[in-house]
C-alpha cells in the first residue's frame, strides 16, 4: 500500500518563506506531484518531480529525494492568496495506470 | 477552453434513490478518475479508466459504479446511496502517459448530501 504523511496545518506570515514537507512509502514510485486547493474548489497542479533535486517555478519550488522518500514544497514571498491546502500526491506504476495517491493535505494560513 | 465539467455541482438526496453524477472532458484525455474527499481523509480514488470500455477499482469502490462508453464522458453512478456517501466528489482526467510528466486536471467538484 501507500503511506503519505504531511503536516495537517501550518501558519506563516505574508512575505515570508514556508516549507511544507511530505514523506512517503510506496511501491513502484513514478513521480510526486504537488497540488494547491482553495477551500471548496478543485485541486490545481503546482509541480512535479520524478528525479532527485529541486524544480523551481516562480515563487514555488519542489524538492525530491527518492532514497529518503521525502519531498518538500517551498513557497517564497508569501501572499494572502496562498492561504490554501497543499496536497502531496505520489504516482505509482503498480497497475500501469496514472494513479495518484494523495496525502491528507496541509492547510496553510498566511497572516498579515 | 480545456476543462473538466461535472454536473450537478450540488445535490441533496435521500437514501436509496439512484443518482448519476456526470463528468466530461474536452481534452481528448485517455485517463479519467473519480475521487471523493472527506475531512481528515484527503482525496481517495473510487474508480478509474485508462480508456474507453476499460475501468478499474480504486481504493474505495464499494457502493459506486462507473462506465466509459465514450472517451470524453465518465459518469459516476450510485445505485442506492447511503449517508456514508455524503462527500465532495471530484472527477479528473489526464493524457494517461504514465511514463512521463502528466498532470491530472480536476473538475469543479460535486457536493453530495445523502439524508
Amino acid at each position: 500500500g501507500q503511506n503519505i504523511d504531511q503536516p495537517t496545518e501550518m501558519t506563516a506570515t505574508e512575505g515570508a518563506i514556508v516549507q511544507i514537507n511530505c514523506t512517503y512509502q510506496t511501491s513502484g514510485f513514478n513521480g510526486l506531484f504537488w497540488y494547491q486547493q482553495h477551500a471548496g474548489e478543485a485541486p490545481t497542479f503546482l509541480s512535479y518531480n520524478v528525479l532527485d533535486g529541486l524544480e523551481e517555478k516562480g515563487r514555488f519550488s519542489s524538492f525530491l529525494s527518492r532514497s529518503k522518500g521525502y519531498s518538500y514544497l517551498l513557497l517564497k514571498e508569501l501572499q494572502m492568496k496562498d492561504s490554501a491546502s497543499y496536497l502531496c500526491a505520489v504516482r505509482t506504476d503498480q497497475t500501469g495506470a496514472n494513479n495518484l495517491f494523495f496525502g491528507t493535505g496541509t492547510r496553510l494560513t498566511v497572516i498579515p | 477552453e480545456a476543462q473538466v465539467t461535472q454536473n450537478p455541482r450540488y445535490l441533496i438526496t435521500v437514501t436509496g434513490k439512484k443518482l448519476t453524477v456526470t463528468c466530461s472532458q474536452n481534452m481528448n484525455h485517455e485517463y479519467m478518475s473519480w475521487y471523493r474527499q472527506d475531512p481528515g481523509l484527503g482525496l481517495r480514488q473510487i474508480y478509474y479508466s485508462m480508456n474507453v470500455e476499460v475501468t478499474d477499482k480504486g481504493d474505495v469502490p464499494e457502493g459506486y459504479k462507473v462506465s466509459r462508453k465514450e472517451k470524453r464522458n465518465f459518469p459516476l453512478i450510485l445505485e442506492s446511496p447511503s449517508p456514508n456517501q455524503t462527500s465532495l466528489y471530484f472527477c479528473a482526467s489526464s493524457g494517461g502517459l504514465a511514463g512521463v510528466w502528466d498532470e491530472q486536471f480536476f473538475g469543479p467538484g460535486t457536493r453530495l448530501t445523502v439524508l
